[in-house]
């Protein structure tokens, strides 16, 4: 069975400082790992995924994120967050092709302070 | 691409009453669907998940139940709500083919 856990439940930021949101996973096989992103009220949107080869991977709104195997780890980054990017971000895991479930972490609320 | 349709956005039930919660996909066929619930500080809490008609399987005990009459309509139920139930129930729709789950709007559900 695969689980998720993000590190930190809050992270505060000034704007247009950089941001590192912390995501790591357990799994005995091989996993596709995704982050999402939900502004208030609403559902989640997806931010990047990675599913294999390079491990550094570029998502939209500037985001991006490194898998890491040996520390099975995918920390999503940012070099300088805006206003608009308060929002809650989850980060998840599945395995490949052919099985079913999404498990998602806890979520990690990002608060970008002017 | 996908779209998900959730309704209602809102819904204020009493304890007791009953529940009936639609997702409908477009733009998918066989799809795999997900109900989660999210309560506040909880993040997402995966509920039952359908990889064709009629087939449902719950990974929580609980109250609700679900599903699925149409390809493409996965239906969440209650007979009779309890406090705890209240939360942001999200629908979730994973193509055949796509490798990332696409979601609805919600349904933010208070049980008073």
């Amino acid at each position: 069975a695969q689980s998720v856990t993000q590190l930190d439940s809050q992270v505060p930021v000034f704007e247009e400082a950089p941001v590192e949101l912390r995501c790591n996973y357990s799994s005995s096989v091989s996993v596709y790992l995704f982050w999402y992103v939900q502004y208030p009220n609403q559902g989640l949107q997806l931010l990047l995924k990675y599913l294999s080869g390079s491990t550094l991977v570029k998502g939209i709104n500037g985001f991006e994120a490194e898998f890491n195997k040996s520390q099975t780890s995918f920390h999503l980054r940012k070099p300088s967050v805006h206003i608009s990017d308060t929002a809650e971000y989850f980060c998840a895991v599945s395995p490949p092709e052919g099985a079913q479930k999404l498990v998602f972490g806890q979520g990690t609320r990002l608060t970008i302070n002017p | 691409s996908q779209t998900i349709h959730q309704w209602p956005a809102t819904l204020v039930q009493p304890v007791g009453s009953p529940l009936s919660l639609e997702c409908t996909v477009e733009g998918t066929s066989n799809p795999n669907l997900y109900w989660y619930r999210q309560a506040a500080g909880r993040g997402l809490q995966l509920l039952f998940y359908s990889v064709g008609i009629g087939q449902i399987s719950s990974e929580v005990p609980q109250n609700l139940s679900a599903s699925r009459p149409q390809d493409r309509q996965f239906i969440l139920s209650s007979k009779k709500l309890l406090l705890s139930d209240s939360g942001f129930y999200l629908c979730a729709c994973r193509g055949r083919g796509y490798t990332e789950a696409f979601f609805g709007q919600g349904t933010r559900l208070t049980v008073v």
